[in-house]
């Protein structure tokens, strides 16, 4: 079956403007990460969704980020008046869960937001 | 709250030598840990992971990597370099077999280069 798509691939946006990312998720798994890549910081966990609900929104950067997932399938990533340090590769990941545990992370392509 | 550590922002090895990343971790949880392969432009690939069990784990492409929880390391090797593993390997910790809510702690990378 498909992979998780992440759309769009490549984004480039002005300062202050916001923009939307968006992540398929494999079918069926529950489990829904995003994660961010940047030369400085490395790869850093954002947030988890299980299902619609995301426990824990603290590893947001700023209040200007947000994420929501509808329908436990598709999940958006939002950032308002983007800033110069917001470029980087936002990454999604998915995988299947069982009680309590999550199981393997299968990652999306990325998109390369550039913030001009 | 978890770390990792990788040592070694490059390395480089000749195509037929023996390849060896180094990981070490903090957990104040029995950690679960992973080694994923970064491909120029794409997401992420899961290599091998260590849950519970056997201390050494066998992944895909020939690598392996063994949990050694006196030290802390989680080291990847691989007997026999190819040029088709020049790429940027990540490792990463968590609390659950998958990542679960806390998603998972990545290293800063470790970028592969192999000498023909």
């Amino acid at each position: 079956g498909a992979g998780v798509s992440q759309s769009p691939s490549n984004k480039v946006t002005e300062k202050g403007k916001d923009v939307e990312l968006r992540c398929d998720p494999i079918s069926g798994h529950t489990a829904l990460y995003w994660y961010r890549q940047s030369l400085g910081q490395g790869l850093e966990f954002l947030i988890y969704f299980q299902g619609n609900s995301a426990p824990d929104k603290s590893g947001l950067p700023s209040d200007r980020f947000s994420a929501e997932r509808t329908g436990g399938s598709v999940s958006t990533l939002t950032i308002q008046r983007t800033q110069q340090e917001d470029s980087a590769v936002y990454l999604c990941a998915s995988s299947l869960v069982s009680g309590r545990f999550a199981y393997e992370q299968y990652f999306g392509p990325g998109t390369r937001l550039t913030v001009t | 709250a978890q770390s990792v550590t990788q040592l070694g922002s490059h390395v480089s090895v000749s195509e037929g030598a023996l390849v060896l990343l180094r990981c070490n971790y903090s957990s104040s949880v029995p950690p679960y840990l992973f080694w994923y392969v970064q491909y120029p432009n794409q997401g992420l690939q899961l290599l091998l992971k260590y849950t519970t069990g056997a201390t050494l784990v066998k992944g895909i492409n020939g690598f392996e990597a063994e949990f050694k929880k006196s030290e802390t390391s989680f080291h990847l090797t691989k007997p026999s370099a190819h040029m088709s593993d020049a790429a940027e390997y990540f490792c990463a910790v968590s609390g659950g077999p998958g990542g679960g809510a806390d998603g998972l702690t990545f290293g800063k990378g470790t970028h592969l280069i192999i000498q023909p």
